[in-house]
């Protein structure tokens, strides 16, 4: 399974912005990368994903490096409502299935 | 439009037992996963299938099995329950494509069913 790295936990607060890193050293050409997040007692949530280009949406944007081994999740302004564990994943073109790592527990302070 | 809907949200079973955990898809959504999250881990992959057939399977046992039906909602039984089956079932849709389109759209999950075995 391809595989992302994450760090453990992050810390931020509330109002600011939130940059969320992941390594995806082994990553091919057709693989896209996912973010999804998941609130406690809840299922998780899709973000947003890419390909190549960054790409932006309502929720967050994604910068994807050039060289496609890392990425960054950014939350423009974060609220206390987006704190969560934050899953990078790498899909692989044709693969039927998410593997979810340990993620990334986002904690925002007032 | 309705999101992912899974049902029942909470049961209870006995060590033995038989469990039937039931999911609709986003209207539209012809692929369905399952995954199970045991406390305090990311979610695993259990079963996808799109369009009726099984497209992928996950490392677990022959206890464990689904179907999809012909309006795309989904089924997944578990046979024989043991204590480690406890865990959160989710049940996940996607407009992936027949043609190699499974990661070019995000899924949607539903809140899950919590599976306690005692």
């Amino acid at each position: 399974d391809a595989k992302t790295t994450q760090p453990n936990s992050m810390e931020s607060n509330e109002e600011e912005p939130v940059h969320l890193p992941c390594n995806h050293s082994t990553i091919s050409g057709t693989d896209y990368i996912h973010w999804y997040r998941q609130l406690p007692s809840q299922g998780p949530e899709y973000v947003i994903h890419g390909l190549t280009s960054n790409v932006n949406n309502r929720m967050a944007s994604l910068a994807i490096a050039e060289d496609r081994k890392s990425s960054t999740l950014i939350l423009h302004r974060a609220t206390l409502r987006d704190a969560a564990v934050y899953y990078c994943i790498l899909l692989i073109q044709g693969a039927q299935k998410l593997v979810f790592g340990q993620g990334t527990r986002l904690t925002i302070n007032p | 439009d309705a999101g992912v809907t899974q049902s029942p949200t909470h049961l209870i079973k006995t060590r033995g037992q038989q469990v039937t955990l039931r999911c609709s898809p986003i209207s539209g959504h012809k692929s369905v996963s399952w995954y199970q999250q045991v406390l305090g881990q990311g979610p695993q992959f259990i079963f996808q299938y799109y369009e009726k057939e099984e497209r992928g399977r996950g490392n677990f046992p022959d206890r464990f099995s689904a179907r999809q039906f012909p309006n795309y909602s989904s089924e997944l039984n578990v046979n024989a329950l043991l204590l480690g089956d406890s865990a959160l079932y989710l049940c996940a849709s996607s407009l992936a494509l027949r043609t190699g389109g499974f990661g070019a759209y995000g899924y949607t999950f539903g809140s899950g069913t919590r599976l306690t075995v005692v």
